[in-house]
């Protein structure tokens, strides 16, 4: 059982480029979530997924862009890549949070340089 | 205000030494979560326990055990005699049911900045 995959597993970016971070998850999982993690940090919600075709903003969307068209599938877009979102991406999903119950299952992240 | 407070930043101890990381957590709910997450040098996540509000029974798994105290709203992790494979970044969590998009709600996951424990041999 694969769980939560993300790729790529490294990225530089020039100023300005755009890219697509891709996340999958075979757990047939309603709920997907976009983190970063800055250096010495804990992570912080960018976007959240309750289900194909719904998502919604988390503590610091600006810069991004989602989509779920899938259950499967959570991709998140880097539109003009700037300095400030160095940092590693998971991605995580969870079945449907009853009271917040259940515990997210992390991929094994992206690190993103912008240079 | 810090939701999820841990105040050790970094912690280094000798191998078969009992160590505990400490966890504070702010809160209004009277329904949430609680979770611990290990981070080896590796980088992936690795969910360790879940705690309910209204389950304040301490847990053991093997060498680990977590003490959840409502009254200080502490949430503490302790290692076990030690082992250089403990070394990682400790994460506590606290997970609060939200509202979000069409009235569906998701558990907004909160982590502390962490705890990085070094285990030397």
């Amino acid at each position: 059982n694969a769980g939560v995959t993300q790729t790529p597993k490294f990225r530089i970016l020039k100023i300005g480029q755009s890219m697509t971070l891709q996340c999958t998850q075979d757990m047939n999982h309603n709920y997907m979530y976009w983190y970063r993690q800055d250096p010495g940090m804990g992570l912080k919600l960018i976007y959240y997924s309750v289900g194909a075709g719904i998502t919604d903003k988390g503590e610091v969307p600006n810069g991004y862009n989602v989509s779920r068209s899938t259950t499967e599938d959570f991709p998140l877009r880097l539109e003009l890549a700037a300095p400030s979102q160095t940092s590693v991406y998971f991605c995580a999903s969870s079945p449907q949070a009853l009271l917040a119950t259940y515990e997210q299952y992390f991929g094994p992240g992206t690190r993103l340089t912008v240079t | 205000a810090q939701k999820v407070t841990q105040a050790q930043t970094e912690i280094s101890v000798v191998e078969k030494e009992d160590v505990t990381l400490d966890c504070v957590y702010e809160t209004r709910d009277t329904t949430y979560y609680l979770f611990w997450y290990k981070q080896p040098p590796s980088g992936e996540l690795v969910f360790l326990i879940r705690r309910n509000s209204f389950d304040e029974q301490n847990e053991i798994s093997g060498r680990y055990s977590w003490n959840f105290q409502k009254s200080t709203s502490s949430f503490n992790f302790t290692i076990t005699a030690s082992q250089v494979v403990d070394s990682a970044v400790y994460f506590c969590a606290l997970s609060e049911a939200r509202v979000g998009w069409g009235g569906t709600s998701y558990g907004k996951l909160t982590f502390g900045q962490g705890t990085i424990l070094t285990v030397h041999p």
